[in-house]
């Protein structure tokens, strides 16, 4: 049973330009949530995905957005990439139907993102 | 709003003793309380969590926490460190139906 996939591991990206991060939830998992990782911090929120629509969004700029595809997995894009851009940004999946997808979240490897 | 706070950003033990780190949260409604530990260049292993019932909770690892409502508190403990426990450890908070908060992490390091 695969885990939460994450693609592309690395990335390097110049300022002003844009990228897209991948992610395939746990089997089982309909609910796909994009957290940021600065260097030494704590993991921050930028949305939650279900049912192919954002449900909720942390405070995060317009910059960020994102998809859900009918197989459940999801895409994170962010544009006019800014050097506080890099970071690790982490997948987590879970089941939004037993839970209301907060009682556990199976998170990826992450994709490491550096903006130069 | 639900917040997490880690008190220590960098604990050391030695190898073979205790391990206890300090988790506090502030939630307006009963949280969900969870432990994660992330290896260098890994993603995030849930270690524990507790949502009802029972305050003490055990994981993997030989790791444990226990909920303390009155102290606002989840803090994790091993009676027994090993060097393999050497990792960010992360507490977090949620409510049903909301995002995971996080807090910022305290770094354990095992001293052979």
């Amino acid at each position: 049973d695969a885990g939460v996939t994450q693609s592309p591991t690395h990335l390097i990206k110049t300022r002003g330009q844009q990228v897209t991060l991948r992610c395939s939830p746990k089997s089982g998992h309909d609910t796909v949530s994009w957290y940021q990782q600065a260097l030494g911090q704590g993991p921050q929120f930028i949305f939650q995905y279900y049912e192919e629509e954002e449900r909720q969004r942390g405070n995060f700029p317009d910059r960020f957005s994102g998809h859900q595809f009918p197989n459940y997995s999801s895409e994170l894009n962010v544009n006019a990439l800014l050097l506080g851009d890099s970071a690790l940004y982490l997948c987590a999946s879970s089941s939004w139907g037993t839970s209301l997808g907060s009682t556990e979240a199976f998170f990826g490897q992450g994709t490491r993102l550096t903006v130069v | 709003a639900q917040s997490v706070t880690q008190l220590g950003s960098h604990v050391s033990v030695s190898e073979g003793a205790l391990v206890l780190l300090r988790c506090n949260y502030s939630s307006s409604v009963p949280p969900y309380l969870f432990w994660y530990v992330q290896y260098p260049n890994q993603g995030l292993q849930l270690l524990l969590k507790y949502t009802t019932g029972a305050t003490l909770v055990k994981g993997i690892n030989g790791f444990e926490a226990e909920f303390k409502k009155s102290e606002t508190s989840f803090h994790l403990t091993k009676p027994s460190a090993h060097m393999s426990d050497a990792a960010e450890y992360f507490c977090a908070v949620t409510i049903r139906g909301q995002n995971f908060v996080f807090g910022p992490g305290t770094r354990l390091s095992v001293l052979p």
